[in-house]
């Protein structure tokens, strides 16, 4: 069975500094990986998702991850955040070629600060 | 494409009653998810159909918890004889069969009282 540890309830950082969101995950078998974000009140956006290949990921609004096997994490990061970025961003991972059911981390609250 | 969308949005019930939500996935999508959010958790699968097949179901989907997807197009969620534990956030996705991404619908939010 797959886990994700998101151990970073909340994270405020000030605007234009840069963040890093940690997500740590656990399976057996090979996985996909997977961030969203959530705005209040709304669904789920996917940010950047890791199938295969490269372990640099990009995405939208400035996001990037990196998938690191070794470590077993995929830690999100954006150079710069903006007030905008104040949501809650979750890690999720899914195993590679069954259902697709996503296994999601308790989320992290990212709050920028003016 | 219009996105995947959810009916209702709120709902208030009291407890005991029974409560039905429908979702309407993007044209075309034959993997439908449904998860389950409570405040200050991530999303918890419930349950899952390709085209009108129920091919998982988790263990946190008890007897009171039915869905269905006729004819492969929306799915209903109905929760028989609510409790208070059963207010949360139910959320929606749906993908292309053999595409890993899955698209969230807004949600409906379910308060027991």
């Amino acid at each position: 069975a797959q886990s994700v540890t998101q151990l970073d309830s909340q994270v405020p950082v000030f605007e234009e500094a840069p963040v890093e969101l940690r997500c740590n995950y656990s399976s057996s078998v090979s996985v996909y990986l997977f961030w969203y974000v959530q705005y209040p009140n709304q669904g789920l956006q996917l940010l950047l998702k890791y199938l295969s290949g490269s372990t640099l990921v990009k995405g939208i609004n400035g996001f990037e991850a990196e998938f690191n096997k070794s470590q077993t994490s995929f830690h999100l990061r954006k150079p710069s955040v903006h007030i905008s970025d104040t949501a809650e961003y979750f890690c999720a991972v899914s195993e590679a070629g069954a259902t697709n059911k996503l296994i999601f981390g308790t989320g992290t609250l990212l709050a920028v600060q003016p | 494409d219009t996105g995947v969308s959810q009916d209702p949005r709120h709902k208030i019930t009291k407890r005991g009653q029974n409560v039905t939500f429908r979702c309407d996935p993007i044209s075309e999508h034959n993997r439908l998810y449904w998860y389950r959010q409570t405040l200050g958790q991530g999303p918890e699968f419930l349950t899952y159909f390709q085209n009108e097949a129920q091919l998982e179901k988790s263990r946190l989907l008890s007897d009171r918890f039915s869905a269905e997807r006729p004819k492969g197009s929306f799915s209903t969620l109905e929760i028989q004889r609510t409790e208070q534990g059963d207010s949360a956030m139910y959320l929606c996705a749906s993908s292309l069969r053999d595409q890993e991404t899955q698209y969230f619908g807004p949600g409906t939010r379910l308060l027991v009282l």
